[in-house]
């Protein structure tokens, strides 16, 4: 069964900092490129980051390139987002999500974690 | 891509629903996947859709739901519907990044 378990969020003062961690289980981790995707509570999806499987690329939104940085330590099945520069804009709820494809095409994500709130205020 | 969803709809208890996401025109040819979340829950992935119109379920999704596709759009369809799907759902694509439509807020009469 595809596990991903969030962890790392809470509250933190506006310019802080704060690193995410998502443990994933289930299946062959080094094979699937991962996402990172928030959500201000009551408002739609909002994708964050991107990471091949070997963690070589790596994708931003705007908002976040040049604070945020997002890697993953294939031997121990887990994915991060090292979040600094913090702004309350960045108030969300954060997921980790897997990319269904091992070839990626459509980078659709089939797996999602349980989410972890980070508060900047 | 810009992904354009309906922000609500709704259906009677049984019935069925037809819910677009509809592709920036350039980009029609994309393929979208469907994502169900019942707040204050994670999203749950129900199904892909290619730009062909053939459409792949995720693991553990009821045959109730389905995909197609036609130009720029792309349905998802529930059939019988239960209390239980009365949801947000997001179609999701990829550009410059992976993009997500606004929701569509499904309500289940």
């Amino acid at each position: 069964e595809v596990q991903l378990v969030e962890s790392g969020g809470g509250w933190v003062q506006p310019g802080g900092s704060l690193r995410l961690s998502c443990a994933a289980s289930g299946f062959t981790f080094n094979n699937y490129a991962m996402t990172w995707v928030r959500q201000v509570p009551g408002k739609g999806l909002e994708w964050i980051a991107s990471i091949s499987d070997n963690g070589a690329t790596t994708w931003y939104t705007d908002s976040v390139k040049g604070r945020f940085t997002i890697s993953r330590d294939n031997s121990n099945n887990s994915l991060n987002l090292q979040m600094n520069s913090l702004g309350v804009d960045d108030t969300a709820i954060y997921f980790c999500a897997k990319v269904a494809e091992v070839v990626v095409v459509t980078w659709a994500t089939d797996f999602w974690g349980q989410g972890t709130l980070v508060t900047v205020s | 891509p810009v992904l354009i969803q309906s922000p609500s709809a709704s259906a009677s208890l049984g019935a069925s629903v037809n819910l677009t996401c509809s592709l920036s025109g350039e980009h029609s040819g994309y393929a979208v996947a469907w994502h169900q979340q019942r707040p204050p829950k994670a999203p749950r992935y129900l199904v892909k859709i290619d730009g062909d119109g053939g459409h792949t379920l995720g693991d553990g999704i009821p045959d109730r739901f389905s995909g197609s596709s036609s130009g720029a759009e792309r349905f998802l369809t529930i059939s019988r519907l239960q209390s239980e799907d009365e949801a947000d759902y997001y179609c999701q694509t990829w550009g410059r990044g992976i993009v997500f439509g606004g929701g569509t807020k499904l309500s289940v009469l």
